[in-house]
Order: C-alpha cells, then sequence, then structure tokens
C-alpha cells in the first residue's frame, strides 16, 4: 500500500501554462506539506495544512496556491509556469502537532516539474 | 536561528568501508527532534531515524549507526561496510516541534564503487 502518493510524477510544460499536482496519504495523518528541491538539490518548505487549516505558508510567489479539499488531500496548484519553477515537488505528511505524536513526516515520490 | 550544516559535500568509498556523514545543528530550542533521509538516484525521500532532543542514546541498526552528542550539536551518521546500494544523497534535517516544517541540511552524496 502506497503511503503518500503524488501524481503525476513527471510533469513537462511550457511557459505560462497553468498546471496542478495531487498529493494523497492514507496514513490518517492531519498534516501535510509540500516541499521544492532545487537543482541542486536543496530541500525548502513551502506550505503546510492541518486539518484542511493553512499552517505554513513560506515566502513563495503567489502563483502557488494550495488546496486542501480534505485532511488526506494536497494539492498544488501552479499558475503561470515560469522557467525558475522547474524542480522537484515533494508531498509529505505527518501525524501533526498533536501533543505526544510521532512527528515524522513520509514523504512522497515526487513530481519532476520541468518548465521549457 | 535554525540550521543545519553538512559540511561533506560527496564522499567516494571503496565497498566495504566504513564511512560517516556528519550533521551539525543550530538550534536555541530545548526540545528539537533531528532526521537523516536518504535520497537514493531513484529520487524518492526514505526515512531513517528519528532522535528526540532529550534522547541521547545512540543507535544501531544493521550497519547503521547514529551518534548524538548535544554537547557539540552533532548527529553523525556512520554506514558500515559500505555497499554499492548505499549510494545516496543523505540528507540531516531538524524539526522544531511537532507540525513544524523541516530544515534540512544541504545533503552528502555518497558514492560507493564496487
Amino acid at each position: 500500500d502506497t503511503a503518500v502518493s503524488q501524481t503525476p510524477k513527471y510533469l513537462v510544460t511550457q511557459m505560462g501554462n497553468d498546471k496542478s499536482i495531487k498529493c494523497e496519504q492514507n496514513l490518517g495523518h492531519d498534516t501535510m506539506y509540500w516541499y521544492k528541491q532545487d537543482s541542486k538539490k536543496f530541500l525548502k518548505i513551502m506550505f503546510s495544512y492541518n486539518n484542511k487549516e493553512l499552517i505554513i505558508n513560506e515566502t513563495v510567489p503567489n502563483r502557488f496556491s494550495p488546496k486542501s479539499p480534505d485532511k488526506a488531500h494536497l494539492n498544488l496548484h501552479i499558475n503561470s509556469l515560469e522557467l525558475g519553477d522547474s524542480a522537484v515537488y515533494f508531498c509529505a505528511s505527518s501525524s501533526g502537532a498533536l501533543a505526544g505524536a510521532t512527528d515524522t513526516q513520509y514523504f512522497g515520490p515526487g513530481t519532476r516539474l520541468t518548465v521549457l | 536561528a535554525q540550521k543545519v550544516t553538512q559540511a561533506q559535500t560527496e564522499i567516494s568509498v571503496v565497498e566495504k568501508e566504513d564511512v560517516t556523514l556528519d550533521c551539525v545543528y543550530e538550534t536555541r530550542d530545548t526540545t528539537y527532534y533531528l532526521f537523516w533521509y536518504k535520497q537514493p538516484p531513484s529520487g524518492e525521500l526514505v526515512f531513517l531515524i528519528r532522535r528526540n532532543s532529550f534522547d541521547e542514546q545512540n543507535e544501531i541498526s544493521g550497519r547503521y549507526s547514529w551518534n548524538f552528542q548535544k554537547s557539540t550539536s552533532s548527529f553523525n551518521f556512520t554506514i558500515t561496510a559500505s555497499q554499492v546500494v548505499d549510494s545516496a544523497v543523505y540528507f540531516c534535517a531538524l524539526l522544531r516541534g511537532a507540525g513544524t516544517a523541516l530544515i534540512f541540511g544541504k545533503g552528502t552524496t555518497l558514492s560507493v564503487s564496487s
């Protein structure tokens, strides 16, 4: 059983297009995250949601908009794609801010976005 | 400010050598969590270990061992008798608390040749 899944795994698109990446977790976790890994492999948080509520919103262009329809899903929509958006985007989930929770973050397989 | 430093950018070893990956962290929090993740060439991020700041007991799991020392703010990772399948990028990360973001080091690329 896949714990954290993302679709698509690869996404190649033209500058200016709008695209979405979907993430689903079946771990029963309350908190989900989006991280971006750049070409130098550096990983940085973009957003996190706890029970469908936005709790972390790093300095990210507002062309990026996360949406959480329920606590098992966190999608990432990107408008007007730019060359610099090319990266690998990872979704993750954890049991979140519950007292005593083991807050290990488990990652999806990643989505490699290439903007041409 | 929170920070994780992995000073070794790349390490190359020959199979069966032991290798230690260094991680130094900075935080003013008294409670925090440290992690190691592995990213093999296939690209996924695999959780390896989690250590709480109040638990300095070192751990051994098969060929892997971890040495956590609060006095030097270090959380080093050793692979004994390395194998080609250990070739990957290894990330050390710091977490301030449940529900917060992982702060990653820049990673150490380990190449194990046969």
